[in-house]
């Protein structure tokens, strides 16, 4: 398996233009977590799906902010009308989640990340 | 709201030295993981060392330790021997069991001297 793949890995866009990133999870994984990442601060989190549901959203991610992961494998996460202030590091992250038997580790296996400048 | 606290932005060692790491947590759960992360410069974060908190006993990951006091909700990572790659920012870490997400400290960035 090649790990967790993020696209694409830098993307400079304009204030008030969309822009949409893409995760590729390892693909046993069921689990797929964003995190935002800013300079000098830790992941924060963001969003999580099980399969295509998605179980948990942050306050942080406002409506112009939307994740999808429509078949259970790669996710997208869509930032509309982007701000100055969404400038940072967008990480994906994969995880196994066993629902019967079996050890849960809880690692998270994260992407390179995305990095957002908006001008 | 689970917080977890890096009270280190900075630290340095010398190469074959050891180098202690700190962090606290606040939790009101009883079950839960609790994880160090390493973010090399420009690369994906890896996960160095995990610890359950139902388990007394310090995990242990070749030259990386960690001290789990539990009752003081605090998780330190020593790191002995060090090597130059273990330059890095380092994350302490939090889930709750049968949970989602993890909950992230700001980071440590640790040089090591040569």
């Amino acid at each position: 398996d090649t790990g967790v793949s993020q696209d694409p890995r830098h993307k400079i866009t304009k204030r008030g233009q969309n822009v949409t990133f893409r995760c590729d999870p390892i693909s046993e994984h069921n689990r797929l977590y964003w995190y935002r990442q800013t300079l000098g601060q830790g992941p924060e989190f963001l969003t999580y799906f099980q399969n295509e549901a998605q179980l948990e959203k942050s306050r942080l991610l406002s409506d112009r902010f939307s994740a999808e992961r429509p078949k259970g494998s790669f996710s997208t996460l869509e930032i509309q009308r982007t701000e100055q202030g969404d400038s940072a590091m967008y990480l994906c992250a994969s995880s196994l989640r066993r629902l019967a038997g079996g050890a849960n580790t809880g690692e998270l296996f994260f992407g390179e990340g995305s990095r957002l400048t908006v001008l | 709201a689970q917080t977890v606290t890096q009270s280190q932005p900075e630290m340095s060692v010398q190469e074959a030295e050891t180098v202690t790491l700190s962090c606290t947590y606040d939790t009101s759960e009883s079950d839960y993981y609790l994880f160090w992360y390493k973010q090399p410069p420009s690369r994906q974060m890896i996960l160095v060392i995990r610890q359950e908190a139902y388990k007394q006993q310090n995990a242990t990951e070749n030259r990386f330790s960690v001290n789990f006091q539990k009752a003081a909700k605090s998780f330190s990572l020593k790191i002995s021997d060090s090597q130059l790659g273990d330059a890095a920012m380092y994350f302490c870490a939090y889930s709750i069991t049968n949970a989602g997400k993890s909950t992230f400290g700001d980071g440590t960035t640790l040089t090591v001297k040569p």
